[in-house]
């Protein structure tokens, strides 16, 4: 089964910087199939990115997605307030979902 | 609007059943697959259990398999879980989840989710 690692754990920012979150593959993992979410406390996740690099509708454009085979990563551009939020990535194969473990956003 | 709502949640004793629902609106149930992700007091998220939109194929995770079962009423617009021989590691809010159609291969839709605790 592959093994989604997330890094770093908690990344705390100040608003306006950049923030740069990677998710590695234990094997290869087709590009098409990764995922990335937004969960913010009591709330359910939120589809941010899709086939690595797609942003999901209403997504604001400073949240980008890129990477392939084994690393892939997800960019914040301009913290924002509002982007206080765990973050996890997804893979899907043989017809289930794997997650990361997930990284901490915080906004100092 | 894409609505999604579980519910049948609740404190049941260890060894003890339970069975979850999730009412579907606003989009053809009938044509998603449909999935059930679970999410531990401070942990991440967890895949648990899925079913193709006919019902024809259906997949569990290994931590649950032969002890929860996924099923759905398409006429009903319903998603359900079954869960028995529940043990305390099976606390957590339940999700049911929209599986996306075209190169969404992830939750594009979720539910609020329901709290089951399993607790003696």
């Amino acid at each position: 089964d592959i093994v989604l690692t997330q890094s770093p754990g908690t990344l705390s920012l100040s608003p306006g910087e950049r923030a740069t979150l990677s998710c590695r593959a234990s094997q290869s993992v087709n590009s098409n199939y990764l995922t990335w979410y937004q969960q913010k406390p009591g709330q359910a996740p939120r589809l941010l990115i899709y086939g690595a690099s797609i942003r999901a509708t209403g997504i604001p454009d400073r949240f980008s997605g890129s990477g392939s085979g084994t690393d892939f990563s997800l960019t914040i551009s301009r913290l924002e307030p509002e982007d206080s939020a765990m973050y996890y990535c997804q893979q899907y194969g043989s017809s289930l979902w794997t997650f990361g473990q997930g990284t901490k956003v915080e906004i100092k | 609007e894409v609505q999604l709502v579980e519910s049948g949640g609740g404190l049941v004793k260890p060894g003890g059943s339970l069975r979850l629902s999730c009412a579907a609106s606003g989009f053809a149930f009938g044509s998603y697959t449909m999935n059930w992700v679970r999410q531990g007091p401070g942990k991440g998220l967890e895949w648990v259990s899925s079913v193709t939109s006919s019902g024809s194929d259906i997949y569990y995770a290994d931590s649950v398999k032969g002890r929860f079962t996924i099923s759905r009423d398409n006429a009903k617009n319903s998603l359900y879980l079954r869960m028995s021989s529940l043990r305390a590691e099976d606390t957590a809010v339940y999700y049911c989840a929209r599986e996306g159609r075209g190169r969404i291969y992830g939750g594009d839709y979720w539910g609020q989710g329901a709290l089951v605790t399993v607790s003696s």
